[in-house]
């Protein structure tokens, strides 16, 4: 069964940082593409960043770029987001999705981020 | 790129519900769907315009031609009430529309 297993949320002050990770199970994690998408409360869907196999194409969105980094380990089958320099706009629900044929056709439960003194 | 979606959908159960996605051009790209249940990740409905994944019921259905997707939901059931997104890439990034929420009374 294909499982993705975010971590790592929690509440950190404005201007802080957090490390999320997602652990995937249940398939050949090294021969796919991941994505981080975000969710603010109440609001609609927000693509973060993608990285490739071979950590060799990584894109993120123009808001989250400098901030982020993303990053990948596929001997423990995981990957990581490096998130700094948060605002209050970085509150979120963090997916991890994993990228078929121009799909994302897995997703995580997500991880809640809060961003607050 | 953008790509817009109307917020709020209703439909009467058993009728058709239509989501509408427009974007520039998108019927040169491939768009994709996902259902997101209150509270819930969401769930690949269509994907590559027209196709469902395994598991999907056969009422979702999807096109997707010159500036617009479209998602069609055939005999309408109060448990399809969600918030669905379309999605499609461009240059390399994945774009989401805003959402539309679908309420089935």
């Amino acid at each position: 069964e294909v499982q993705l297993v975010e971590s790592g949320g929690g509440l950190v002050k404005p201007g802080g940082s957090l490390r999320l990770s997602c652990t995937a199970s249940g398939f050949n994690f090294n021969t796919f593409t991941f994505h981080w998408v975000r969710q603010a409360p109440g609001r609609g869907l927000e693509w973060v960043s993608s990285i490739n196999p071979s950590s060799t194409y990584i894109y993120f969105a123009d808001s989250m770029r400098g901030r982020f980094t993303v990053s990948r380990d596929n001997a423990k089958n995981s990957l990581y987001l490096q998130m700094s320099s948060l605002t209050a706009e970085d509150t979120a629900l963090y997916f991890c999705a994993r990228e078929g044929d121009f799909l994302l056709d897995y997703w995580g439960q997500g991880t809640l981020v809060t961003v607050s003194s | 790129y953008d790509l817009t979606q109307p917020p709020s959908v209703s439909v009467s159960p058993g009728q058709t519900a239509t989501i509408t996605c427009s974007g520039d051009k998108l019927g040169d790209k491939y768009a994709s769907w996902y259902q997101q249940k209150a509270g819930q990740s969401p769930v690949l409905l269509i994907y590559q315009d027209t196709k469902r994944p395994s598991g999907i019921p056969e009422r979702f259905s999807g096109s997707n031609s010159g500036n617009t997707a479209t998602l069609t939901i055939s005999g309408t059931q109060t448990v399809d009430e969600a918030d669905f997104y379309c999605q499609a890439w461009d240059s390399g990034t994945v774009i989401f529309g805003g959402g539309t929420k679908l309420t089935v009374l």
